[in-house]
């Protein structure tokens, strides 16, 4: 079974500081790969995906990611972080090219502060 | 506005009482999903729809049962509920493409149920 770990659970951050967040997936097949956001009450919305091609993927709002397949990873980064990416952030990941279930992260609460 | 629309936002319950939770989606897609969201712990997948079908029932107890009239709607029915159910509900919908491949998911504003 496929499994996401996101290492850092809480991570604060000075505006204009450089982000990165870790996310490492267990699986041995080719995957798609996801970075939800969600918002202080607000729904899940999608920063970036990857499913093939060049393995540095930029989404909205200046983020991205890059996806690394010998070290199973897919770390969100974005050079300078603003109050308003203060939210929580959810990596996931599905095997790609079959019907089964997205899996999550726990998830990284992450707080900028002014 | 994800296109994915769900009531209530909020629902308070006692443990004998029965209730639903309404999910919509206007973007056209096949598949639905139930989430249950809780504090410090992944995203649960509870069930999936895809085409009106039930297509994965994640282990979930038989308190919650859910119904999918159309592609469009997505209900999650509650009876006797317990205190540990009390987490935010979410609905998600995503497009399936050619081979019954799940594309990325849309995802609603959750029901936040408390369970007295």
């Amino acid at each position: 079974a496929q499994s996401v770990s996101q290492h850092n659970h809480h991570v604060i951050l000075s505006e204009a500081a450089s982000l990165e967040l870790g996310c490492n997936y267990s699986y041995g097949g080719t995957v798609n790969l996801f970075w939800y956001v969600q918002y202080p009450g607000q729904h899940l919305q999608l920063l970036l995906k990857y499913f093939s091609g060049d393995p540095l993927v930029k989404g909205i709002k200046g983020f991205e990611a890059e996806f690394i397949k010998s070290k199973f990873s897919f770390n969100l980064r974005k050079p300078s972080v603003q109050w308003s990416d203060t939210a929580e952030y959810f990596c996931a990941v599905i095997s790609a090219g079959t019907a089964s279930k997205l899996t999550f992260g726990t998830g990284t609460r992450l707080q900028v502060t002014l | 506005e994800t296109g994915v629309t769900q009531t209530p936002r909020h629902l308070v319950m006692g443990m004998t009482n029965k209730k639903s939770l309404k999910c919509e989606q206007h973007l056209g897609h096949n598949a639905m999903y139930w989430y249950k969201q809780s504090a410090k712990k992944p995203l649960e997948l509870m069930f999936v729809y895809n085409f009106k079908e039930q297509t994965e029932n994640n282990s979930v107890p038989s308190r919650f049962s859910p119904e999918c009239p159309n592609s469009s709607h997505l209900f999650l029915h509650l009876h006797t509920l317990q205190p540990e159910d009390s987490a935010l509900y979410l609905c998600a919908s995503s497009p399936i493409e050619r081979g019954g491949v799940y594309n990325e998911q849309f995802f609603g504003p959750g029901t936040r149920l408390t369970v007295l």
